[in-house]
């Protein structure tokens, strides 16, 4: 079983809606969890990075937050625009060592006008 | 140019034969990685070197071999390919280890290998 799972596997929504992506995991305890996102045909670019202390953080029209004790982070997406059209990984780097970062499958959304 | 760059972006490659992809950063960035996507599984890390000459396996090693004579360059090769390595391989570098806030880590745009 993956230790950091991502819900929904895919998602469509309307260009300007809003929309949240989950992760679920059980690495512990981690260093930080950031949230990265793929472009088709590209390598993952990093969006956010909290640390277990943190329950907030935001890049622009992306909110991350994080529930250390729940061990739940969301990805919530403000005013989508067609170019959020990617995927979008949760990513979460125990403490013990970075040959155990571990990725999520993520969250494959398409923005549609 | 500044970044991180990968070669080939595309190789097709038949069983058992051997094959290097090329990885390179103009950072001076510490650490370097080779992870894999594949469907249905999130990336992946191969190996991993935290300078030069210093390599260590990741969590899907076997078949590969690495290495760091060089701070600015990871290649990675395929000793004997198999049809299990076809895969999109990302070539990622970091400025710090694991406590670090530093570790975010650059990526590559990715090869695509498919052995036939």
């Amino acid at each position: 079983k993956n230790q950091v799972e991502q819900s929904p596997q895919s998602l469509i929504i309307l260009e300007g809606k809003n929309c949240t992506l989950q992760c679920n995991y059980t690495v512990s305890p981690f260093s930080n969890l950031r949230w990265y996102k793929q472009d088709t045909g590209r390598g993952p670019v990093s969006l956010t990075i909290m640390t277990f202390s943190e329950n907030t953080k935001s890049n622009g029209r992306y909110t991350a937050t994080l529930d250390a004790d729940t061990k739940q982070s969301s990805l919530h997406i403000t005013a989508s625009q067609l170019s959020d059209s990617a995927s979008y990984i949760c990513v979460v780097t125990p403490s013990w060592g970075y040959q155990k970062v571990t990725f999520g499958i993520g969250t494959k959304l398409q923005v549609i006008p | 140019d500044a970044g991180i760059t990968q070669s080939p972006r595309y190789k097709i490659t038949e069983t058992g034969r051997q094959v290097t992809l090329m990885c390179h950063q103009t950072w001076s960035h510490s650490y370097m990685f080779w992870y894999r996507q594949d469907l249905g599984h999130g990336l992946r890390l191969i190996y991993y070197s935290a300078a030069a000459d210093i390599t260590d396996k990741g969590e899907v090693p076997d078949g590969y071999v690495v290495s760091r004579s060089k701070t600015e360059n990871f290649p990675l090769t395929l000793e004997s390919a198999t049809r299990s390595q076809t895969s999109v391989y990302f070539c990622a570098s970091s400025e710090g280890g694991t406590t670090s806030r530093n570790t975010e880590a650059f990526f590559g745009q990715g090869t695509r290998l498919t052995v036939v």
